[in-house]
């Protein structure tokens, strides 16, 4: 997907574990998302950033903290991985916030994260 | 609490037939509502756009109307090909804050 990349894009961990997830972007865009998406729940928002160091929490936020430091950078960590935290994680960006006008949302690839 | 429903989980249709896609939310009124198509092992990519205060709006072989009476969009694809098989999520706004997706309706369009 030009202009935002995940990574890693597979990872398997242990549980009580940190992990932190990255999505990195080259549009320059303010909006970042952070969204994971469950067989029956499909995508869910977990955190937001509306600019450097400017973030808020999402629907399914517990366990979960976002930093970004940069423009380009948006990072997830799970503080204390757990087995209900196995998903696939997408990132998301947007020239603005909603309304997002008639561009919508860019998607990363996504991040397939399992909990063991 | 807010809710997203896309009509069924999966839509077999023939090629060349028109493919009918409904998206039906409850207990509040989006501004805006998107469509976005899913294809396995790869993020969503956005679609349409269509505002409350439009009730039709068309992109080559889709069609998305907007019924915030009914509270409802369709999402048309005309003369379907195989290529269009996918899942296919909406996304009405949330409050003016992001946008809330619905489960997706995994379509299949058939030789």
């Amino acid at each position: 997907d030009a202009g935002i990349t995940q990574s890693p894009r597979h990872k398997v961990t242990e549980t009580g574990t940190p992990v932190t997830l990255r999505c990195h972007q080259t549009e320059n865009h303010r909006y970042m998302y952070w969204y994971r998406q469950d067989p029956g729940h499909g995508l869910r928002l977990i955190h937001y950033s509306y600019g450097v160091k400017d973030t808020d929490k999402g629907e399914v936020s517990d366990g979960y903290s976002v930093s970004r430091s940069k423009t380009e950078d948006f990072l997830l960590t799970l503080e204390s991985a757990t087995s209900s935290q196995t998903s696939v994680y997408f990132c998301a960006i947007s020239v603005i916030g909603s309304p997002a006008g008639n561009l919508g949302y860019t998607f990363g690839s996504g991040t397939r994260l399992t909990v063991v | 609490s807010q809710k997203i429903e896309q009509n069924s989980e999966a839509l077999n249709i023939q090629e060349g037939k028109t493919a009918t896609l409904t998206c039906n939310y409850t207990n509040y009124s989006p501004a805006y509502l998107q469509w976005y198509r899913q294809d396995p092992g790869r993020g969503p990519v956005f679609l349409l756009l269509i505002r409350e205060n439009e009730k039709e709006k068309r992109k080559e072989r889709l069609k998305v109307t907007f019924d915030t009476t009914l509270k409802q969009s369709l999402f048309h694809i005309t003369a379907s090909q195989p290529a269009d098989s996918a899942t296919y999520l909406c996304a009405p706004d949330n409050y003016g804050q992001n946008f809330v997706f619905g489960p997706g309706t995994r379509l299949s369009v058939l030789p």
